[in-house]
């Protein structure tokens, strides 16, 4: 199983990004995926959620601004960050939903995302 | 949202040493389907997390026997016996059973 995460960066206040997470190993489509956040020096954020059959759960400190989404066909994962705030800053990490649910079993390395002006 | 409240914030341990780190949430894990959705991951200097225990006492694939997990309900506890320096690193608990899922603020641990 491996999980590679890109799409981070420096970006303004308000503006927008889109984290993509490539899955291999695995039969991507038949598992729920996470994505988690990690502020520098401070402990694990679970941010969303998204089944297999493509359901959605988020925390509400990012709904109706972040938006996960996958396509099995290329077994990537994503989440389109928008209007973006200073305490979105953070290490992005996706993780695949253990086989029992309710845990995290494999995390990719994480993609770093600044949010500042 | 579930608060997961995580004893103590660091320790040190010598070599061959045993620790246990507390977990409490502040509400009962045990699911409508009746699991216990507790999980312990360990991130290790510079990495990812990783999982070591699911559901309370399951150990993930490749973990050591030297970790185990118990607990029920809201109580839950983590011992690691016969530390070794690859050990060191902060431990999180962490629920799965209702969203929000959340975490601990984790437990540093230290090698003397």
């Amino acid at each position: 199983v491996q999980l590679v995460e890109s799409g981070g960066g420096l970006v303004q206040p308000g503006k927008s990004l889109k984290l993509s997470c490539s899955a291999s190993g695995f039969t991507f489509s038949s598992y729920g995926m996470h994505w988690i956040r990690q502020a520098p020096g401070k402990g694990l954020d679970w941010v969303a959620y998204i089944s297999s059959s493509s359901g959605t759960v988020y925390a509400d400190a990012v709904k109706g601004r972040f938006t996960i989404s996958r396509d099995n066909a290329k077994n990537t994962l994503y989440l389109q960050l928008n209007s973006l705030k200073s305490e979105d800053t953070a290490i992005y990490y996706c993780a695949r939903r253990g086989g029992m649910g309710g845990d995290f079993d494999y995390w990719g390395q994480g993609v770093m995302v600044t949010v500042s002006s | 949202d579930v608060v997961m409240t995580q004893t103590p914030v660091s320790l040190s341990v010598s070599l061959g040493g045993q620790v246990s780190i507390s977990c409490r949430s502040s509400q009962s894990l045990v699911h409508n389907n009746g699991n216990t959705y507790l999980s312990w991951y360990l991130q290790k200097p510079g990495q990812s997390p990783q999982l070591l225990i699911y559901k309370v006492s399951n150990r993930f694939s490749g973990i050591s026997d030297r970790f185990s997990g118990s607990g029920s309900g809201t109580d839950f506890t983590l011992k690691i016996s016969r530390v070794e320096p690859d050990d060191l690193g902060v431990y999180y608990c962490g629920q799965g059973t209702q969203y929000p899922f959340t975490f601990g603020s984790g437990t540093k641990l230290e090698i003397k």
